[in-house]
């Protein structure tokens, strides 16, 4: 079975860009949660979605954003980008059953330059 | 709020050695507890997890107890490998299974 797969791999954009990745969950998932992991720093939690509602929210300024659609895919949005957004920006997905348990993708590594 | 604490790294092994590294947490209510590793430009994978005291985790040879009464949940491992380098996260979930709360991460290089 397929994991959690993210797009795009890499991206490069300038500061106030806007920038939209994308996370497709394992299949059965219906939990996609996304987070940030700045050079040498452990995951900062971003949002959860959950049936296509919010769940959770972790201090980030309102220029992030994000959705859950009908196939539970999802999708990070960021406005206004500043040079600290720099990261790799991590989707997880994790079951109803074992919610506790997430999946993590390969990552999107967003360069702000 | 929730927090992890790691033992900072890097951790140099040579291949066999044992291997502790250090995790120790604040939360709430009863969180689960858990080990992530991270190899070089890959995602992060789930390693073990302990959902109660007492509980003990482990997976490919790795260990961790969730010890309630020291708030710690020590990863260890009789004999490590080359291929165990990467980086280490300790983690926990909240009471309602919302976040994942990380700490900064064990570097681990294992020489031959």
């Amino acid at each position: 079975d397929a994991g959690v797969t993210q797009s795009p791999t890499h991206l490069i954009k300038t500061r106030g860009q806007h920038v939209t990745l994308r996370c497709s969950p394992i299949s059965g998932h219906k939990s996609v949660s996304w987070y940030q992991q700045v050079l040498g720093q452990g995951p900062q939690f971003i949002f959860q979605y959950y049936e296509k509602e919010e769940r959770g929210r972790g201090n980030f300024p309102d220029r992030f954003s994000a959705r859950q659609f009908p196939n539970y895919s999802s999708e990070l949005n960021v406005n206004a980008l500043l040079l600290g957004d720099s990261a790799l920006y991590l989707c997880a997905s994790s079951s109803r059953s074992r919610g506790d348990e997430q999946y993590f993708g390969p990552g999107t590594r967003l360069t702000v330059t | 709020g929730n927090s992890v604490t790691q033992m900072e790294g890097p951790v140099t092994l040579s291949e066999e050695a044992f291997l502790t590294i250090n995790c120790t947490y604040t939360a709430t209510g009863y969180p689960s507890l858990f080990w992530y590793v991270q190899y070089p430009g890959e995602g992060l994978q789930l390693l073990l997890k302990a959902t109660k005291a007492d509980d003990k985790g482990s997976n490919k040879g790795f260990e961790a107890t969730y010890r309630k009464e020291t708030t710690s949940f020590h990863l260890e491992k009789g004999s490590v490998q080359v291929s165990d380098s990467a980086v280490y996260f300790c983690a926990l979930s909240d009471t309602g299974r919302r976040a994942l709360t990380f700490g900064s991460g064990t570097r681990l290089q294992v020489q031959p």
